[in-house]
């Protein structure tokens, strides 16, 4: 399967303990994407990179939200000190970017997502 | 708040059925997706559209982007069972705020029943 793999699929975990999310992205892609979604809404923005680039970050990242991509292939999202508002599913897609000034964006491939539960 | 309104947010149809989901924006935006999600997948792209104006067809499926950029429809013919999911527009290229990454609306959940 040469899609966007994300683990793990599913994580419960308490209130106040750290998470990590990892994203593979199609291997040939160059700009891998964040987003959070709870049901029945629409994916909110988290972050962005172009290789291993962060090149935007939504307000709603907080300091204890930080993502990677150390090598410009996988990614990895963690959370601190994790709170019960944090339960949703985390969504990693990728894309084949181009140029930096570009504004359009191709079509984006999304991963099965990693639904977190903090108890 | 979602910089991206849909509505309806919920629709419930027979099958056979014509329907419009509308997404509205203050912002202009370089282009404007569309994607539809099954539960417990990603959201799959159905079209790009770029242009103000521009009229996308996808089998039964027909797509609009408004004149000024900022709002578009999505118009489903005879609706089909298998299209139930929940129906997202995605605005790329806010020419207001900047950004680049794909804003999404607030999404569409629509239930077509045999």
């Amino acid at each position: 399967d040469t899609g966007v793999s994300q683990d793990p699929r599913h994580k419960i975990t308490k209130r106040g303990q750290n998470v990590t999310f990892r994203c593979d992205p199609i291997s040939e892609h160059n700009r891998l994407y964040w987003y959070r979604q709870t049901l029945g809404q629409g994916p909110e923005f988290l972050t962005y990179f172009q290789n291993e680039a962060q090149l935007e970050k939504s307000r709603l990242l907080s300091d204890r939200f930080s993502a990677e991509r150390p090598k410009g292939s996988f990614s990895t999202l963690e959370i601190q000190r994790t709170e019960q508002g944090d339960s949703a599913m985390y969504l990693c897609a990728s894309s084949m970017g181009l140029a930096i000034g570009i504004m359009n964006t191709g079509e984006l491939f999304f991963g099965e997502g990693s639904r977190l539960t903090v108890l | 708040t979602q910089l991206l309104e849909q509505s309806p947010q919920f629709l419930s149809i027979q099958e056979g059925e014509n329907l419009t989901v509308y997404c509205n924006s203050s912002s202009v935006f370089s282009s404007l997706q569309w994607y539809r999600q099954e539960p417990g997948e990603g959201p799959v792209l159905l079209v790009t559209v770029v242009t103000g104006g521009e009229v996308k067809k996808l089998k039964r499926l027909t797509f609009q982007f408004g004149d000024a950029r900022k709002d578009s429809s999505l118009h489903i013919t005879a609706a089909q069972p298998g299209d139930t999911g929940l129906y997202l527009c995605a605005g790329a290229g806010n020419m207001d705020t900047g950004r680049r990454a794909l804003t999404f609306g607030s999404g569409t959940r629509l239930q077509v029943q045999p």
